[in-house]
């Protein structure tokens, strides 16, 4: 099946600083890339959607000038969590779909972010 | 708007029994796929399962096999002789077709399975 990866794995960083992650598909152009947010013990939550070439389309509730999403290339999107807090730790996975695929999603195997 | 509900929080079942994990869909949407994941520890999803909505067929892999019941709206996960390596998380999710053209999948809350040797 097709791959994602994302960067880093694990990641801590101090209140107040940036952080950015990235999620590259790396065997097939993804037109679509999905964020998600998954808090421990808990589901996975859409934060945004991202198309190439486009800004991303954020669900309610997420902060779009806190939670910055690049797709400026078919196999890369990044995502950027701006002055972080301890609130912002989380897991974040990321989806991407082809434009072959019908419906398919790969997902990445998710980044572990810890604000201190 | 769409929603999967996933009633069982979490199960405990002793190694080699059956268990069926619960997936309750709702969607106004008349296409749409529904999806099998599952989560161990280290976090990354597991892709198990994709059915569309106009296949009801039930299917069977190994020791897993699917329900799928649009009557009810429900789409059942059963593992058979359960194993120790089953323990994780399982999500069920759904996406509908169209759904303004983004695509995201909605996720249940998650079942947590703990298969005790």
């Amino acid at each position: 099946g097709a791959v994602v990866s994302q960067h880093p794995s694990r990641v801590i960083c101090k209140s107040g600083t940036s952080v950015k992650i990235e999620c590259r598909s790396l065997d097939f152009q993804a037109t679509t890339m999905f964020w998600y947010r998954q808090f421990p013990k808990q589901s996975l939550m859409l934060m945004a959607t991202s198309n190439e070439g486009s800004k991303a389309t954020y669900e309610q509730g997420v902060e779009k000038d806190k939670f910055l999403i690049n797709h400026a290339s078919l196999t890369l999107s990044t995502l950027t969590v701006t002055s972080a807090h301890p609130e912002d730790s989380s897991f974040y996975i990321c989806s991407a779909r082809g434009r072959a695929a019908s419906y398919e999603q790969y997902f990445g195997p998710g980044t572990r972010l810890t604000v201190t | 708007a769409q929603k999967v509900t996933q009633a069982q929080t979490e199960i405990s079942v002793v190694e080699k029994e059956d268990v069926t994990l619960d997936c309750v869909y709702e969607t106004r949407d008349t296409t749409y796929y529904l999806f099998w994941y599952k989560q161990p520890p280290s976090g990354e999803l597991v892709f198990l399962i994709r059915r569309n909505s106009f296949d009801e067929q039930n299917e069977i892999s190994g020791r897993y096999s699917w329900n799928f019941q649009k009557s009810t709206s429900s789409f059942n996960f059963t593992i058979t002789a359960s194993q120790v390596v089953d323990s994780a998380v399982y999500f069920c999710a759904l996406t509908a077709v169209p759904d303004t053209g983004r695509r995201a999948l909605t996720f249940g809350s998650g079942t947590r399975l703990q298969v005790q040797p």
